[in-house]
């Protein structure tokens, strides 16, 4: 069974910044691209970052594009964001989810881990 | 940058019925990279359909998708009460990579 747990969510102060992580299980973790995306409180679906599989590739929303660094770690199977010079506008729960082999879309997500930037 | 519009904001509609759901992009959009989500309350978003008219492994043939160039559409044929959720499109481009539709929420009658 494929599984996706995020974890590393927290409350953080502007300016501050933090490292989500995905554990990723069930599949060959090192196949995969593996993507970020994130949802604000009540609002929709912004994506935010994906990475190819052994790291060749990696893209950024512009919204983040400089402050926020995805890697991977296919030994671990693991992925990761680093988040850095965060603001009330990276408030979300932010969801790993994989790339559907040979696709173009997402077709497994984890349940999220929530980011809150507060002072 | 492609931007996708769905409408309409919000359906009401009863079990039974028949919901459709469209998705019009800005510029036209390769049907291969266009898909649907279905995302209930404090879940995660699920993949209903891939390259614009694919099921995704084990989604209901209750839910169908087509369209192509500009205008999509989720049609779902009769609702079940699971089905009301909310429902996002998602296009795969260059820059950004991937971007969502605001979503449709799909709401009980």
């Amino acid at each position: 069974e494929v599984q996706l747990v995020e974890s590393g969510g927290s409350l953080v102060k502007p300016g501050g910044s933090l490292r989500l992580s995905c554990a990723a299980s069930g599949f060959t973790f090192s196949s995969y691209s593996m993507n970020w995306v994130r949802q604000a409180p009540g609002k929709g679906l912004e994506w935010v970052s994906s990475v190819s599989t052994v790291t060749t590739y990696k893209y950024y929303a512009a919204s983040v594009r400089g402050r926020f660094t995805i890697s991977r770690d296919n030994t671990q199977n693991s992925l990761y964001l680093q988040m850095t010079s965060l603001s009330a506008e990276d408030t979300a729960v932010y969801y790993c989810a994989r790339d559907r082999y040979g696709g173009y879309e997402l077709d497994y997500w984890g349940q999220g881990t929530l980011v809150t930037v507060s002072s | 940058e492609i931007v996708l519009t769905q409408s309409p904001g919000t359906l009401s509609l009863s079990p039974g019925e028949r919901a459709t759901l469209s998705c019009r992009a800005s510029q036209s959009v390769s049907s291969n990279y266009i898909a649907w989500y279905q995302q209930k309350p404090g879940q995660a978003p699920r993949l209903l359909i891939y390259g614009a008219s694919n099921r995704a492994p084990g989604i209901p043939d209750r839910f169908s998708g087509s369209g192509s160039g500009t205008d999509f559409t989720l049609t779902i044929s009769r609702l079940e009460p699971e089905d009301f959720a909310v429902y996002y499109c998602q296009q795969y481009g260059t820059s950004p990579s991937i971007t969502f539709g605001q979503g449709t929420r799909l709401e009980i009658k």
